[in-house]
């Protein structure tokens, strides 16, 4: 079974730019979660989708926007970026996303995002 | 709000020797609790879970962690480490809101 696909890898931007990544769960999970990964903060979560609905969403300015499409893939848009935007997003799908240990997150290898 | 301590930023151990890496969160119930390791470039690799039960978990590559409610830790484990262990590890906890809150994460180096 193919995991988490997130795409692209590697993406440079500049500062005002605007930004959108993408990500393919693993077949069969409907949860999409993406968090925000930084050596100053660490991980952050960002926000989680279930069934095109968003369930829960992290403390992030309203600049960070998602959405889940009806085959569960997820998008994640980044505007009007900045320098402290730079870092590596994490995108995560389980069954149900309910953070249990019977709905583990499986994680793909990131977007590595630079703002310059 | 729940939290999560890991107290060793950084640990450097001979290869075969034991590992042990600290976790201890905040939470007024028993949360749901996870060790992750990362290796450069990667994405986040799911080691254990607890959720209920016994106290001692396996994992895969050799891993264990106990969970120890009186202390509130969930400290992993490794009897001997293999220089393909070096990475960095990550504890987690969930609440049940689709969510998870880590740890600042431990780098493992391994010495020959």
């Amino acid at each position: 079974k193919a995991g988490v696909t997130q795409t692209p890898r590697y993406l440079i931007k500049t500062r005002g730019q605007q930004v959108t990544l993408s990500c393919s769960p693993i077949s069969g999970h409907r949860s999409v979660s993406w968090y925000q990964q930084t050596p100053g903060q660490g991980l952050q979560f960002l926000f989680e989708y279930f069934s095109e609905t968003q369930r829960n969403k992290g403390n992030f300015p309203g600049r960070f926007s998602g959405r889940q499409f009806s085959n569960s893939r997820s998008e994640m848009n980044v505007s009007t970026l900045e320098l402290g935007d730079s870092a590596l997003y994490l995108c995560a799908s389980s069954l149900k996303g309910d953070s249990e240990g019977n709905s583990p997150l499986h994680f793909g290898n990131g977007t590595r995002l630079t703002v310059t | 709000a729940q939290s999560v301590t890991q107290p060793d930023i950084h640990i450097t151990v001979s290869e075969g020797a034991s590992l042990e890496l600290r976790c201890n969160y905040s939470y007024g119930a028993t949360p749901y609790l996870f060790w992750y390791v990362q290796s450069p470039g990667q994405g986040l690799q799911l080691l254990l879970k607890y959720f209920s039960g016994d106290t001692l978990v396996q994992g895969i590559k050799g891993f264990e962690a106990e969970f120890k409610r009186s202390q509130s830790s969930f400290n992993l484990r490794k009897p001997s480490v293999h220089w393909s262990d070096a990475a960095e590890y990550f504890c987690a906890v969930g609440v049940g809101d689709y969510k998870l809150s880590f740890g600042a994460g431990t780098t493992v180096t391994v010495r020959a």
